[in-house]
């Protein structure tokens, strides 16, 4: 069946620093591929998404490639905030259906 | 566009009874998504409903239920309670089945 696995968390960064979050995936087909957030007693927010091979998702600064090859989804930023701490969820979606598929999700926290 | 709403936020219960928790998706959407987020299971899906008719289903017991209305709105129900039924469940709605899913803020249910 289709998984996903994300890196093991927790991640501690100082803001301004560099962040990737990695993500792979098994699945059949071409699934489509999400980052998903989560803030403290929220539901998830869409972040980014990706839907074919090759395509760049983006949005606030965060970004991540389809990479079929090496089946992975890394969400990258070049510069956090304070305010980007939450808990950052992988998901994949086949394309016969609209179940999602989650990571186990890896809590980001950034001190000032 | 005003967002997938969810009804009650929060919900304490003893064993043995039965909940029902509602969603309201976003105007236009005819596609509603049921998960289940626990800490120690994470991100698991229930079930999707679309134009009234259930499409898919997780690995869930015949306890946990759903159904939904013409105007898209959709209900869960789980039946006799068990304290592992403690957990955060998320509705999410898309405009069709295999389109992005945009979540509420969760129904935060206590089993006592």
């Amino acid at each position: 069946g289709n998984s996903v696995t994300q890196m093991e968390g927790p991640v501690t960064l100082s803001e301004e620093a560099f962040l990737t979050i990695n993500c792979t995936y098994t699945a059949t087909g071409y699934p489509s591929l999400f980052w998903y957030v989560q803030y403290p007693g929220e539901g998830l927010q869409l972040l980014l998404k990706a839907t074919k091979a090759d395509d760049k998702g983006s949005n606030k600064g965060f970004e991540a490639t389809y990479r079929k090859e090496t089946t992975s989804f890394h969400l990258e930023k070049g510069s956090v905030q304070v305010s980007d701490s939450a808990v950052y969820f992988c998901a994949l979606q086949e394309t016969s259906g609209s179940r999602l598929t989650f990571g186990e999700g890896t809590q980001l926290t950034v001190n000032p | 566009k005003a967002g997938v709403t969810q009804t009650p936020r929060y919900l304490i219960k003893t064993r043995g009874q039965q909940v029902t928790l509602s969603c309201s998706p976003i105007s236009g959407h005819r596609s509603v998504s049921w998960y289940q987020q626990t800490p120690g299971q994470g991100l698991q899906f229930l079930f999707e409903y679309f134009s009234e008719t259930q499409r898919n289903k997780g690995n869930f017991p015949g306890r946990f239920s759903g159904r939904q209305f013409s105007n898209s709105r959709s209900e869960m129900n789980v039946s006799t309670l068990e304290l592992g039924d403690s957990a955060l469940y998320l509705c999410a709605s898309s405009q069709g089945s295999i389109e992005t899913q945009y979540f509420g803020p969760g129904t935060r249910l206590l089993v006592l």
